[in-house]
């Protein structure tokens, strides 16, 4: 079983639809990284988030640290939010990322 | 604006041949990192360093090696490519700092073939 896990893994959706992806993690961790990845590109940091929300435009990411679960919501959502959308966590005091599989998302106008 | 490059953007080698994959970041960041991605597996951290010189074996070691020189520059290098490291290769850096985790930033990536 992977220590982090996201759901779902694919997902497609229809312009203008409220999104959400999850992240859960089976280690106890310091922060976690939502990061997103469009195709044949790099990849970009969206929230870095240790508890609490964080909101940026219509991007907006949740964690529950007892619950050991991290939320990604998109409002609104456009055709140029399709990428893979990752979820990352620093497990203990370390500096190493523990990586989810992503999750691939595909808004259709 | 952080900005880590990567020598490559795709790159096509044979078997057997030695690989440098170079990274280079403009942020004074200690910490830099290499990653390799692979569907269905994720990125798998494969090596790191935390200062000039200073290299941490990651969870995936096995066929590869590193050098960092200098602070802003971190080379993979592929000693004997073979097929099963066709993939594609991340470099990210972060601040060090024993009072917090911080950010890492990601390059463009190298999508790496070889045949």
């Amino acid at each position: 079983k992977n220590e982090v896990e996201q759901s779902p893994q694919n997902l497609t959706a229809q312009e203008g639809e409220f999104i959400t992806i999850n992240c859960s993690y089976s280690v106890g961790i310091s922060a976690l990284h939502w990061l997103q990845q469009h195709p044949g590109g790099g990849i970009v940091s969206l929230f870095m988030l240790s508890s609490g929300k964080k909101k940026h435009g219509r991007l907006i990411a949740t964690i529950n640290i007892q619950e050991k679960h991290s939320s990604l919501h998109i409002t609104a959502s456009h055709p140029r939010d399709s990428a893979v959308y990752i979820c990352a966590v620093y497990g203990g005091a370390t500096n190493k990322l523990i990586f989810g599989t992503g999750t691939l998302l595909a808004v259709q106008p | 604006d952080v900005k880590v490059t990567q020598s490559s953007r795709y790159l096509v080698k044979r078997t057997g041949e030695k690989v440098f994959l170079e990274c280079v970041q403009d942020m004074d960041h200690e910490n830099m990192f290499w990653y390799r991605q692979d569907p269905g597996l994720g990125l798998r951290l494969i090596y790191f360093s935390y200062d000039v010189k200073m290299k941490e074996k990651g969870d995936i070691p096995e066929g590869y090696s590193v050098s960092r020189e200098k602070k802003e520059r971190f080379s993979l290098i592929l000693e004997s490519a073979s097929t099963n490291q066709t993939s594609m290769y991340l470099c990210a850096s972060s601040l060090f700092g024993t009072s917090g985790i911080y950010e890492q930033y990601f390059g463009p990536g190298t999508r790496l073939t070889v045949t």
